[in-house]
C-alpha cells in the first residue's frame, strides 16, 4: 500500500476561522511533507518533519503551524489565513531520511484544496 | 533557485517522442520526475542518482549528467495517458531527499 491519505479534500474557511488539514500514512515512513501548490505552478516545500520531529521550515508564515502526533499522522494546523493562501496544499512521505543520501521516493496524497474567503 | 525545465508546453501527436529537460545552477545529488494531472497528486516516475545513469521505465526514460547539472526525460511512443505536467525535482549535495526543490514545469499534451 503506498497511500497517502489527507482530509478534508475540500476547505472554504474564513480570514478569522481555524482549521487544520490532516494527512496519514501507514507505509512505515519516518519522513513527512507538507507542500503548497498554487494553479499553474510547481509545488513548494513549506515544512518537513523527520522522525516526528521538525527538521526543515521554509520559513513559512506563523499562520501556518505544522505538527506531528506521531510516525503516521501529520496535521497542518490554519488560523487567519489570507486569500492568498488559497491552494493545493499537498502531504507526502518519504522513507527515513538520511543527510548527504538521496534516493527516497516520495510520495504525495491527493491534496486538499483550500479556499480562503 | 527553482530549476528550470524546458520546453514549457508541448503538444504532440499520439505515438510521437518527447523529450523535456532539466537544468540546475546548484550541484545535485539526485534529480526526481514526477508526473501530475490536472487536479491530482504529483506521481513518481523515477529517480535517478549522480553517477550519470540513464533509467528506463517501459516508454518513459531519463538521464542525469551530474557534471552539467542537468536532467532529461524521455518519453517514446507517447500515449494519451503521458498527457499531465511534468515536473523534475532536484537534491542538492549537501541534504537528502528532505529538500527536494521542483523544477518549474512542463505541461505535455498528448492528441489522438
Amino acid at each position: 500500500d503506498t497511500e497517502v491519505t489527507q482530509t478534508p479534500k475540500h476547505l472554504v474557511m474564513g480570514m478569522t476561522n481555524k482549521k487544520s488539514l490532516k494527512c496519514e500514512q501507514h507505509m512505515g515512513h519516518r519522513a513527512m511533507y507538507w507542500y503548497k501548490q498554487k494553479a499553474k505552478k510547481p509545488p513548494e516545500l513549506m515544512f518537513v518533519y523527520s522522525y516526528e520531529k521538525l527538521s526543515i521550515n521554509e520559513s513559512v508564515p506563523s499562520r501556518f503551524s505544522p505538527e506531528c502526533p506521531n510516525s503516521s499522522l501529520l496535521n497542518l494546523h490554519l488560523h487567519a489565513l489570507q486569500p492568498e493562501d488559497s491552494a493545493l496544499y499537498l502531504c507526502a512521505s518519504s522513507q527515513e531520511p538520511i543527510r548527504g543520501l538521496s534516493g527516497n521516493t516520495i510520495y504525495f496524497g491527493e491534496g486538499s484544496w483550500l479556499t480562503v474567503v | 533557485q527553482q530549476p528550470v525545465q524546458s520546453p514549457q508546453a508541448v503538444i504532440l501527436r499520439e505515438g510521437e517522442d518527447a523529450v523535456i529537460n532539466c537544468s540546475s545552477s546548484k550541484a545535485l545529488y539526485s534529480v526526481h520526475w514526477y508526473r501530475q494531472k490536472h487536479g491530482e497528486a504529483p506521481v513518481f516516475l523515477m529517480i535517478l542518482l549522480k553517477g550519470g545513469e540513464q533509467k528506463g521505465h517501459e516508454k518513459i526514460s531519463a538521464s542525469f549528467n551530474e557534471k552539467k547539472q542537468q536532467s532529461s526525460l524521455y518519453l517514446t511512443a507517447s500515449q494519451l495517458s503521458y498527457s499531465g505536467t511534468y515536473f523534475c525535482g532536484t537534491a542538492p549535495v549537501n541534504f537528502g531527499n528532505e529538500k527536494l526543490t521542483f523544477g518549474t514545469g512542463t505541461r505535455l499534451t498528448i492528441i489522438p
